[in-house]
């Protein structure tokens, strides 16, 4: 199986900041990543699919970059909604595997 | 817009079989799409189960795979998933996903039903 690391597994930011999470794969997955926001007892919800397109409805300040193993979701300028667990996901190879997410909390 | 919603026995005991059902509305089950069942412990992360094709072609995690078995109902619009010798390890919230249009690296998950909790206990 394809191992995702994610860095860091939490981060304090305030409202305003520009964050970014990294995600690294145990072998090359060309663009086949994915990042997902999950809050407290909600499903997740998909932000950004093949590493860099913005998923509909979902705001500009949310994007993506990377290829091969280091990834990289980044969060322009925080806003309090955004306050939440980030995890990346591989769908490069089957099984697909998931980061063990970043929480992101206030600080 | 799609929709899906899980359902099932929310107390299933150890050693028997875990059996939960993915209603989609808003859209067909038969369009192409794959269909995907995730599932996430208390306070941990996600794993994916497997999924299926409208075809009844599936995939499954090789973690699981003996024990898993998802099917389709196309005359009601929903999936299925079944996991069987379950233990406590099984307690998890599971979550139906539609997959992204059926081509090559395709498989991230939008929209997810709200998912269900399921306690392996006696």
């Amino acid at each position: 199986d394809i191992q995702m690391t994610q860095s860091p597994s939490s981060l304090s930011a305030s409202v305003g900041d520009r964050v970014t999470i990294t995600c690294r794969a145990s072998q090359s997955i060309s663009s086949y990543l994915n990042w997902y926001q999950q809050k407290p007892g909600k499903a997740p919800k998909l932000l950004i699919y093949a590493a860099s397109s913005l998923q509909s409805g979902v705001p500009s300040r949310f994007s993506g970059s990377g290829s091969g193993t280091d990834f990289t979701l980044t969060i322009s300028s925080l806003q309090p909604e955004d306050f939440a667990t980030y995890y990346c996901q591989q769908s490069y190879s089957t099984p697909s595997t998931f980061g063990q997410g970043t929480r992101l909390e206030i600080k | 817009q799609v929709q899906l919603q899980e359902s099932g026995p929310g107390l299933v005991k150890p050693s028997g079989t875990l059996s939960l059902t993915c209603a989609v509305s808003g859209g067909s089950i038969s369009s192409s799409n794959w269909w995907s069942w995730i599932r996430q412990p208390p306070g941990k992360g996600l794993e994916w189960i497997g999924e299926i094709y409208h075809s009844g072609s599936t995939n499954y995690n090789p973690s699981l795979k003996s024990r898993v078995t998802i099917s389709v109902d196309k005359s009601k619009n929903q999936f299925s998933l079944k996991l069987s010798s379950v233990t406590a390890a099984d307690t998890a919230v599971y979550y139906c996903a539609r997959n992204g249009i059926a081509v090559a690296g395709s498989r991230w998950f939008d929209p997810w039903g709200q998912g269900t909790l399921v306690t392996v206990s006696s």
